[in-house]
């Protein structure tokens, strides 16, 4: 079992649609969850992160965080074709073995306008 | 505020070179995190180096090796290249340990290595 696992998609929503990414995990010691988007041809960009159970909100985007299911999600509101991306689901532990982000595959998404 | 920069953004090298990559944190950060991106592999986690001294390495052979400097800034060095290192490398910084929020991790545009 991979260490993080995301749908590659392409997941296709409509421009004004709400978008859901998921991504689940193996490590149950993995504390905090990021949260980056990634332009075609360029680096990845921190858009969300999320440490407790529960949902956490900003501007457009809601992650969500069950811990004891393993599994984190994405939403989108009012998908943009800006958004047009692949989001990639990272967990993170403060120990040491896990500072070091270990990412899904990472989820394309394209909003058709 | 300048990000995190890398240099040079393109390299193209013949297998069994040497190639050397270079990364600038953001300032005031002290840990620097590689990362290789190859076509269909994701994002894999390289080295990371914090306060001058390498805290952890991924699942890479030794000739993925680097160094950070005094400020900071850091160097990977890819001994012995093969076909298969060619990809993306992405350099990211964080604040030290001891920030409440240096897990964040920002990314620098990355060096194209394409081995020939």
């Amino acid at each position: 079992q991979k260490e993080v696992e995301q749908n590659s998609g392409p997941l296709s929503v409509p421009e004004g649609a709400i978008a859901s990414l998921n991504c689940t995990y193996s490590d149950r010691g993995s504390q905090s969850f990021f949260w980056y988007r990634q332009y075609s041809g360029k680096s990845p960009e921190l858009i969300m992160f999320i440490y407790s159970n529960g949902d956490k909100e900003d501007g457009r985007f809601t992650a969500q965080l069950n811990k004891a299911s393993q599994y984190v999600s994405l939403l989108i509101r009012d998908s943009q074709p800006s958004d047009s991306a692949t989001y990639l689901c990272a967990p993170y532990g403060m120990d040491t073995g896990r500072r070091a982000l270990t990412f899904g595959s990472g989820t394309r998404l394209q909003v058709q306008p | 505020e300048a990000g995190v920069t890398q240099s040079p953004t393109h390299l193209i090298k013949t297998r069994g070179q040497q190639a050397t990559l270079r990364c600038s944190p953001i300032s005031g950060h002290t840990s620097v995190y590689w990362y290789q991106q190859a076509l269909g592999l994701g994002l894999q986690f390289l080295l990371w180096y914090d306060e001058g001294e390498e805290r952890n390495r991924g699942n890479f052979p030794p000739r993925f090796s680097g160094r950070q400097f005094p400020n900071y800034s850091s160097e990977l060095n890819v001994n012995a290249l093969e076909l298969e290192d060619s990809a993306l490398y992405l350099c990211a910084s964080s604040l030290a340990l001891a920030y409440r929020n240096s897990y964040e991790q920002y990314f620098g545009p990355g060096t194209r290595l394409t081995v020939t």
